[in-house]
């Protein structure tokens, strides 16, 4: 079965601070890859930052980045100088290239205090 | 350049009644999919279109569910009759083809339906 498990329902962090949001995913496919979304309340997912899976290096995106750990098939966010504008629900993808499959997890909520 | 337009963004309707949602893609991207979020849960894939084709309709529930997007631009989604447990909201999204390498997905806000 192809699923995607996100064991923390909510985190919290402090303004300016630094949060890792984890993510484990299993497949058994070999090319696909890897999203974390974000949904505000608004409802609009919208794309924090994108894996290959044939990439060792680790995606990063201005204060977003990610550890990808493919033998683990582990892939966390990290949120560096948290801002208030980060507080959302966040979304752990894969993306199976040969189906076109976008698998979700069950999301994190991330509230940021002042 | 417009992102993914839904519409309506709330339906309230009662149980036993129809209800449809619209969605128009991102202009030039042939693939659209309709999502199932319930709240506190991640969106599931309800069907998939390539162009005006259903390559991926495998969890719709086709007894009360039905989906088209005739001119591979926008597209209805459909239940009839609707049921309490149908309450969640439903999302649209779109993708360009593949053959350009972009995996992307955009989405739009979402239909939040509650049926009583």
């Amino acid at each position: 079965a192809q699923t995607v498990t996100q064991s923390q329902p909510e985190m919290s962090v402090q303004e300016a601070e630094t949060v890792t949001l984890s993510c484990t995913y299993d497949t058994s496919e070999s090319d696909y890859y890897l999203f974390w979304y974000k949904q505000p309340p608004s409802r609009q997912m919208i794309l924090v930052i994108r894996q290959e899976a044939y990439k060792q290096q680790n995606a990063t995106e201005n204060r977003f980045s990610v550890n990808f750990q493919k033998a683990a098939k582990s892939f966390s966010l990290k949120i560096s100088d948290s801002q208030l504008g980060d507080a959302a629900m966040y979304f752990c993808a894969y993306f199976i290239y040969n189906t076109d499959k976008l698998i979700f997890g069950t999301g994190t909520r991330l509230q940021v205090f002042p | 350049e417009a992102g993914v337009v839904q519409s309506p963004r709330y339906k309230i309707i009662e149980k036993k009644q129809p209800v449809a949602f619209w969605c128009n893609p991102i202009s030039g991207h042939n693939t659209l999919y309709w999502y199932l979020q319930n709240l506190g849960q991640g969106p599931e894939l309800l069907i998939r279109y390539e162009n005006e084709e259903a390559v991926d309709d495998s969890q719709l529930p086709k007894d009360r569910f039905s989906a088209e997007r005739l001119k591979g631009v926008d597209s209805t989604l459909k239940i009839q009759p609707a049921e309490l447990g149908d309450s969640a909201v439903y999302l649209c999204a779109s993708s360009p083809s593949r053959a350009h390498g972009n995996t992307e997905a955009f989405f739009g806000q979402g239909t939040r339906l509650t049926v009583v």
